[in-house]
Order: structure tokens, then sequence, then C-alpha cells
């Protein structure tokens, strides 16, 4: 079964500054898909930035970024420029290649909550 | 539009009750799930409808009963819940198929089981 470990319970982060927030996963598949995803206390669960493991271009969007490393399975999250709105807990997750069934779920780690220094 | 909707927002019952959970989207989608959130924890999947087809989460109890009346229509039929079951009930969509599948998330059900 895939695993994804987030190693970092809480991260502490002064507004403007730049936070990385680590993950690592197990699979023994060659062909999946890797996502961050931000819950903030509203609860919405809201897509950060995703990544295909076939590409190796490490995704971008606005002041998020990632580090994918596929060999070293891990999948790292950079905010640039830190906000208040950035406060949140922020998920990694794993899906599969398609199977048209179960697998296509997520698998998610425990979480790293996010907090903004003013 | 990547609106999902979720209702009712809170749901309060007893363990003899019958009650439903909905969930809605109007972006196409033809893959739908629900997950649990225990608080402070990662959500857990219990149930996927992927082209009308059911894969169940076999460690989810009976009591939990999953229907999809159309492809844009998700529902959760819950029947003699225990306390345990108090949860984040989320229910999510994707695309489906063999591609970049992004799912996307409704605000949720928060449950309550007295």
């Amino acid at each position: 079964a895939q695993t994804v470990t987030q190693s970092q319970p809480e991260m502490s982060v002064q507004e403007a500054e730049t936070v990385t927030l680590s993950c690592t996963y197990d699979t023994s598949e060659s062909d999946y898909y890797l996502f961050w995803y931000k819950q903030p206390p509203s609860r919405q669960m809201i897509l950060v930035i995703r990544q295909e493991a076939y590409k190796q271009q490490n995704a971008t969007e606005n002041r998020f970024s990632v580090n994918f490393q596929k060999a070293a399975k891990s999948f790292s999250l950079k905010i640039s420029d830190s906000q208040l709105g950035d406060a949140a807990m922020y998920f990694c997750a794993y899906r599969g290649p398609y199977s048209g069934g179960g697998a296509d779920g997520l698998t998610f780690g425990k979480g790293t909550h996010l907090i903004i220094q003013p | 539009d990547t609106e999902v909707t979720q209702t009712p927002k809170h749901l309060v019952m007893g363990m003899t009750n019958k009650k439903s959970l909905k969930c809605e989207q109007h972006m196409g989608h033809r893959a739908m799930y629900w997950y649990k959130q225990k608080a402070k924890k990662p959500p857990e999947l219990m149930f996927v409808y992927s082209y009308e087809k059911l894969s169940i989460n076999e460690s989810v109890p009976s009591r939990f009963s999953p229907e999809c009346p159309n492809s844009s229509l998700l529902n959760l039929h819950l029947h003699a819940l225990q306390p345990e079951d108090s949860a984040l009930y989320l229910c999510a969509s994707s695309r489906g198929g063999l591609v970049l599948d992004t799912q996307y998330f409704g605000p949720g059900t928060r449950l309550t089981v007295l």
C-alpha cells in the first residue's frame, strides 16, 4: 500500500518570508500523481498545486512551487512571500495510476499546520 | 467553475435515526468520492463512484450506504450510526479516466452522532 509521510506536524514562518513543507511517499508505481491541498479552519479542502510523476519539471503556481525528487520519493512545497491567508493545514496527497476503482482515491499525509506570524 | 456543494452543513442525529448526506457537482465529472475526516486527522477514502461503478473501502461499516442517482449527484445514507462516526464528511469529484485527475472537494458536512 502507498504511504505518505509529512514529518512536520507544525511550522511557523514570518509574514513575507519563505517556508518549505516536506513530504515523502512510498510507492512501487512509476506513474502517479502528487498534490498539495490546503485546509483552512473553514474546513474547505483547496487544491494548491499538483505534479505528474512523469514530468521532470517542477510545478509552479504563483507563490507556490514544488521540489519533486522522484528517485528520493520526495515532494516538498515551497511558499514564497508568505501571507496571513496562507495559514492552514497543508496535506500532501498521492494518487496512483488510473484504475476506475478504489485506487483512484487520494492517500493523504497527516498534514502540517502552518502558522503565519505577522 | 470547480464547485462541489454539500448539504446539510451540519447534522446531529441519534443512533437510531436514518439520515442522508447529499453532494452535487455540475462540472461534468464522472467520478465522485466520499471521505471521512476525524478532527486533526487527514481524510480517509470511504467510497468511489467512477462512471457509475462503485468501489468500496472494505473497512467502512455497512451502516454507511452510498448511492449515485446520476453522474452529478452522490448521496450517503446513514443508519444506526455510532458516536465514533461523528466526523466531517467530505465529498469530492473529478473528471475520471486516464488523465491528470484532480479531485475538487466540497465544504463538508459536520456530523454529530449522539
